[in-house]
């Protein structure tokens, strides 16, 4: 079954410092997310992508974040430079065109910065 | 803005009890409604996905209801087992009046269900 796949699935960093979260989204869909999740609190949305361009973005995403689609099959998330308040788990997901849009997600990257 | 409930908070039954998981949200306007399993420290598994235009749909086990005049949604979890064990998460899923979906889910913060033998 076709699945999102994500890497690296645990990264610690010191502050400061920038890191690259990287995703494969499954093969044929266009439509992209990253979302993350703080230890013990919601899975917030912060930002989509459709036609190589950032489509929608939440107040959480400033700055400091990016992404990127550098090949037909990777999406990433850049933290320029990390904050303590950076550390959470990032979901990337991904949806077809057309259809209910449901969004599938993958096993997430856990973003340790100390 | 909208804000999704989820009660109880957490759940513990023996197994193969029925269960129902609650998901409340506050903005009715036209949305699909996604419920999804979260083992610990694992990513989001979606288990079904209701249309703004339907009532319910079943997935095995599973059955999820949709009222959109009352603003809730419902996961029924048939004859539990140990296995069903994890987090469960409704989000709400806008999309236009022309259905494209935004993509942009607001999620609750979960139901921690445990099943014991």
């Amino acid at each position: 079954e076709p699945e999102v796949t994500q890497t690296p699935s645990h990264q610690v960093t010191q502050m400061g410092q920038e890191v690259i979260l990287r995703c494969v989204p499954i093969s044929n869909h266009l439509y992209f997310y990253w979302y993350r999740q703080i230890l013990g609190q919601k899975v917030e949305f912060l930002v989509s992508f459709y036609n190589n361009e950032i489509s929608e973005k939440s107040e959480i995403f400033d700055d400091q974040f990016s992404v990127e689609r550098p090949d037909g099959s990777n999406f990433t998330l850049k933290i320029r430079s990390t904050k303590l308040e950076d550390s959470a788990m990032y979901f990337c997901a991904s949806r077809a065109t057309g259809g209910p849009g449901e969004l599938f997600f993958g096993e997430g990257s856990r973003l340790t910065v100390l | 803005k909208q804000e999704v409930t989820q009660i109880p908070a957490a759940l513990s039954v023996p197994e193969g009890e029925n269960l129902v998981l609650n998901c409340s949200f506050t903005d009715s306007a036209i949305y699909n409604l996604q419920w999804f399993r979260q083992d610990p420290g694992k990513g989001l598994t979606s288990l079904l996905l209701i249309q703004s235009s339907q009532r319910e749909q079943t997935s095995g086990r599973l059955n999820a209801s949709l009222d959109k005049s009352s603003g809730r949604s419902t996961l029924y979890i048939a004859a539990s087992q140990p296995g069903d064990s994890a987090t469960y998460l409704c989000a709400d899923h806008p999309f236009n009046a022309g259905g494209t979906s935004y993509g942009k889910l607001t999620f609750g913060q979960g139901t921690i269900l445990t099943v014991h033998p």
